[in-house]
């Protein structure tokens, strides 16, 4: 079976720009997360879904925004990136995230993101 | 603030040793706990997850956990080099969200 996917796997941006990332869950999940790693982190929490709808935001400015789809896709969009942006970008994916047993996230292989 | 904490090490073990990895948690009604995997680079990988009180075996991975004293625990038996990664502790109490704390960097030497 298919794990979760992230598209693209690297990306290059300069201070200012916008940037969409996109996240493709395991087949039968509905929720999708977003985190952002630096280096020497865990994961911060960005964004959940579950079911098309917002279920969670953390601590991160406006600039971040990101959607659900019908097939439970998602995109994560930064706009007017800072240099401190750069980092890893990953999405999990669970069955049900507020379920004791059907909440297990699992990752994707993340987006490398970097901005100059 | 929900709060998750590991030790950042790098704890160091000897091949074939036990590796313990240990993880304190804030939230006393955190219900859903998780370990996870990273290799350098990588994104993290599950290595298994834990509900109730007491240990969980999965392979050479055994996990525990004591909601009492509010700390959930990784023992990797008979350790090998490609062991060596950073580990990461998740933990999710009623919301839907879970907090990672920032791992610990295990090396396991030949």
């Amino acid at each position: 079976d298919a794990g979760v996917t992230q598209s693209p796997t690297h990306l290059i941006k300069t201070r200012g720009q916008q940037v969409t990332l996109r996240c493709s869950p395991i087949s039968g999940h509905k929720s999708v997360s977003w985190y952002q790693q630096v280096l020497g982190q865990g994961p911060q929490f960005i964004f959940q879904y579950y079911e098309k709808e917002e279920r969670g935001r953390g601590n991160f400015p406006d600039r971040f925004s990101a959607r659900q789809f019908p097939n439970y896709s998602s995109e994560l969009n930064v706009n007017a990136l800072l240099l401190g942006d750069s980092a890893l970008y990953l999405c999990a994916s669970s069955l049900a995230p507020g379920l004791a047993g059907t909440d297990t996230q699992y990752f994707g292989p993340g987006t490398r993101l970097t901005v100059l | 603030q929900k709060e998750v904490e590991q030790n950042s090490g790098p704890l160091s073990v000897p091949e074939g040793a036990i590796a313990s990895l240990n993880c304190t948690y804030s939230d006393r009604g955190s219900q859903s706990f998780f370990w996870y995997r990273q290799y350098s680079g990588k994104s993290p990988e599950l290595i298994m997850s834990i509900y109730s009180n007491g240990d969980k075996e999965d392979g050479r991975f055994t996990a525990q956990l004591n909601k009492a004293s509010q700390y959930v625990s990784l023992l990797i038996r008979d350790s090998q080099p490609s062991d060596s990664a950073t580990y990461l502790c998740a933990v999710k109490g009623g919301s839907y969200i879970p907090t990672f704390g920032r791992g610990t960097s295990l090396i396991v030497h030949p």
